[in-house]
């Protein structure tokens, strides 16, 4: 399956601790993008990567959110001292820059689901 | 701040009968209108893009529509695997053409 791949699909931690989800893009992809979705929300825009290059953080992104993607190849997104309100479906999309710029399509993952306890 | 409100929140159908889903949106310059279809537990799926007021989309029993102000994904006689919610995302440009996303609208159709 060439789709995008996170891991884990499902993680249950408590209060204050540290978790980590992986993303694996296509792999022609250069952008990657992560979002976070609640229930019955949209999808929203956390950061995105153009290769190695972290070129937008959202103001939601506080201090204790990091985000990754060395060698511009899979990506990874930490959460350090977790809290009840970071349960959410945290989402990896990837797309292609071409030569005529970014038609916008993201190709999504199955998703990494928080709940914190 | 680009806004996108989707309506209704949450459609019921019988299998077969034809509605219209509506994403209204605001931004300074449309760079592109996106539909995704998201099941439960999962990522949300590719649709279609629209670009200019006037264009069309379809695939199978979905068609998309576009004018200045909103969108239109229209669901002729739908089935019960039509069940899902669907997104509609905007890209402005004048920015880093990130999409923001509306809230979706709940679809179950009943056989």
């Amino acid at each position: 399956d060439t789709g995008v791949s996170q891991n884990p699909r499902h993680k249950i931690t408590k209060r204050g601790q540290n978790v980590t989800f992986r993303c694996d893009p296509i792999s022609e992809h250069n952008r990657l993008y992560w979002y976070r979705q609640t229930l019955g929300q949209g999808p929203e825009f956390l950061t995105y990567f153009q290769n190695e290059a972290q070129l937008e953080k959202s103001r939601l992104l506080s201090d204790r959110f990091s985000a990754e993607r060395p060698k511009g190849s899979f990506s990874t997104l930490e959460i350090q001292r977790t809290e009840q309100g970071d349960s959410a479906m945290y989402l990896c999309a990837s797309s292609l820059t071409s030569g005529r710029g970014n038609t916008g399509e993201l190709f999504f993952g199955e998703g990494s689901r928080l709940t914190v306890l | 701040e680009d806004q996108v409100t989707q309506s209704p929140e949450a459609l019921r159908l019988q299998e077969g009968e034809s509605s219209s889903l509506n994403c209204s949106y605001t931004v300074s310059g449309l760079r592109g209108l996106f539909w995704y279809r998201q099941d439960p537990g999962k990522g949300p799926e590719f649709l279609f893009t629209l670009y200019s007021a006037g264009e069309e989309k379809e695939k199978e029993r979905l068609k998309a529509t576009l004018t200045k102000k909103e969108s239109f994904l229209h669901i002729t006689a739908p089935k019960p695997e039509d069940s899902a919610t669907y997104l509609c995302a905007v890209r402005a440009s004048g920015g880093s053409y990130i999409p923001t996303f509306g809230r979706g609208t709940s679809l179950i159709v009943h056989p």
